[in-house]
């Protein structure tokens, strides 16, 4: 079965603080998909990054970046320089063989002016 | 092509009333999936289609719920006898069988059961 572990519910920072939402998670598949949404009020799911899981580079675009390692089952990401609108609710989500996304519980990010 | 449309936006009904949601997938995209979200949750799958054929369900999908996709294109998500446990947002996403493009999510719709 697969699992996403998202411990952080809540984080609350000041705008310009670096922040990093933490993502764990378990597959027994070999070849499988990560990926971070963000959901904003408004609720559509809105999508950030996908990674495979041969694929350990870590990635930078712009203002985001995500650290995938194998070893400790983790894909970490992190705002660098948060603004108000990066306020909103962050998935990490798994996709393995049979293509179905398993979803964590999500992470609610605040950003304070 | 805008995307993935989910219809109605929002719908609000009569426990016991039977609700029909509707999903527009992207075109090139042979894969359908429907997820549910409660509030403070991330969203649960409940099935999913690869063109016509409904390849999995959800063990949360009880009876009351059936969903089609009679032509591979768009699909149908019905609720029968409503609870008010029913009550969640209904997410419809759609990719291809590569996972090129990931998973692409429509609006949803949110149900309300009074």
């Amino acid at each position: 079965a697969q699992k996403v572990t998202q411990a952080q519910t809540e984080i609350s920072v000041v705008e310009k603080e670096d922040v990093t939402l933490d993502c764990v998670y378990e597959t027994r598949d070999t070849t499988y998909y990560l990926f971070w949404y963000k959901q904003p009020p408004s609720g559509e799911l809105v999508f950030l990054i996908r990674r495979n899981s041969f694929d350990e580079q870590n990635e930078i675009s712009g203002r985001y970046s995500w650290n995938f390692q194998k070893s400790t089952s983790s894909f970490n990401f992190t705002i660098t320089a948060s603004q108000v609108v990066d306020s909103a609710v962050y998935f990490c989500a798994l996709s393995g063989a049979n293509s179905k996304l398993t979803f964590g519980k999500g992470i609610t990010l605040s950003v304070r002016p | 092509d805008t995307g993935v449309s989910q219809d109605p936006r929002h719908k609000i009904t009569k426990r016991g009333q039977n609700v029909t949601f509707r999903c527009d997938p992207i075109s090139e995209h042979n894969r359908l999936y429907w997820y549910r979200q409660t509030l403070g949750q991330g969203p649960e799958f409940l099935t999913y289609f690869q063109n016509e054929a409904q390849l999995e369900k959800s063990r949360l999908l009880s009876d009351r719920f059936s969903a089609e996709r009679p032509k591979g294109s768009f699909s149908t998500l019905e609720i029968q006898r409503t609870e008010q446990g029913d009550s969640a947002m209904y997410l419809c996403a759609s990719s291809l069988v590569s996972l090129t493009y990931g998973y692409t999510f429509g609006s949803g719709t949110r149900l309300t059961v009074v």
